[in-house]
């Protein structure tokens, strides 16, 4: 089994930055695509961003590129997101995904929270 | 990007009785002329989503018996032959075939 467990959520001022950990255990999918995805309150759920095994495939949606940059250390087994010009409309439940294949996640972490208002 | 759009999206139902949602996406889902990244996935209150479904109609491992999948082209079907109290949530359908991947708005199903 893997779990996901998400950490560095909290709440910051609009334009402010951010950085979020996901840590994973379960070494069978340690060097596997992982990904953000979020939900603002009260709303569906969004794709952000993912990065593979080799920190050389990534890609981000168009509401956060040029302003969120994930990375990853696989040493540590943790993926990070790198939140920059935080909006008010970034408020959400950040999750950390991952699988055997990242088109379809199977792995969750519990969600960090991020709100962001003045 | 593309849309996904599911109805109904408010759906109460007896216990006991089937229920089915639907979900129909703005382009086609197949990806390199071999596989369809649709899923569905269950967000009970309070948790974070999970997967049910993948590939149109492969269920997952602990999933019950009673969901299945099914559909082809832009339109997906996710039936409960059954339901439960436990299945109480809001579901998902979602597409991994073009980026940005998506969901649907989701379907809150409810006891009556």
């Amino acid at each position: 089994q893997v779990q996901l467990v998400e950490s560095g959520g909290g709440l910051v001022h609009p334009g402010g930055s951010l950085t979020l950990s996901c840590e994973a255990s379960g070494s069978t999918l340690r060097d596997t695509y992982k990904a953000w995805i979020r939900q603002a309150p009260g709303k569906g759920l969004e794709w952000l961003s993912y990065i593979d095994g080799t920190s050389r495939d990534i890609n981000y949606a168009d509401s956060v590129r040029g302003r969120f940059t994930i990375s990853r250390d696989n040493a540590k087994n943790s993926l990070y997101l790198h939140m920059n010009s935080l909006r008010v409309e970034d408020t959400a439940v950040y999750y950390c995904v991952t699988g055997a294949q990242i088109r379809i996640p199977d792995y969750w972490g519990q969600g960090t929270p991020v709100t962001v208002s003045s | 990007d593309v849309v996904m759009t599911q109805s109904p999206l408010s759906l109460p139902v007896t216990l006991g009785q089937p229920a089915s949602i639907f979900c129909r996406s703005s382009q086609g889902l197949v990806y390199r002329g071999e596989y369809v990244f649709l899923s569905w996935f269950q967000q009970r209150p309070g948790q974070s989503p999970r997967r049910l479904i993948y590939e149109v109609s492969n269920r997952d491992s602990g999933v019950p018996d009673r969901f299945s999948g099914s559909g082809s082209g832009t339109d997906f079907t996710l039936k409960i032959s059954r339901v439960e109290a436990e299945d109480v949530g809001v579901y998902y359908c979602m597409q991994g075939t073009h980026w940005p991947w998506t969901f649907g708005p989701g379907t809150k199903v409810e006891i009556k």
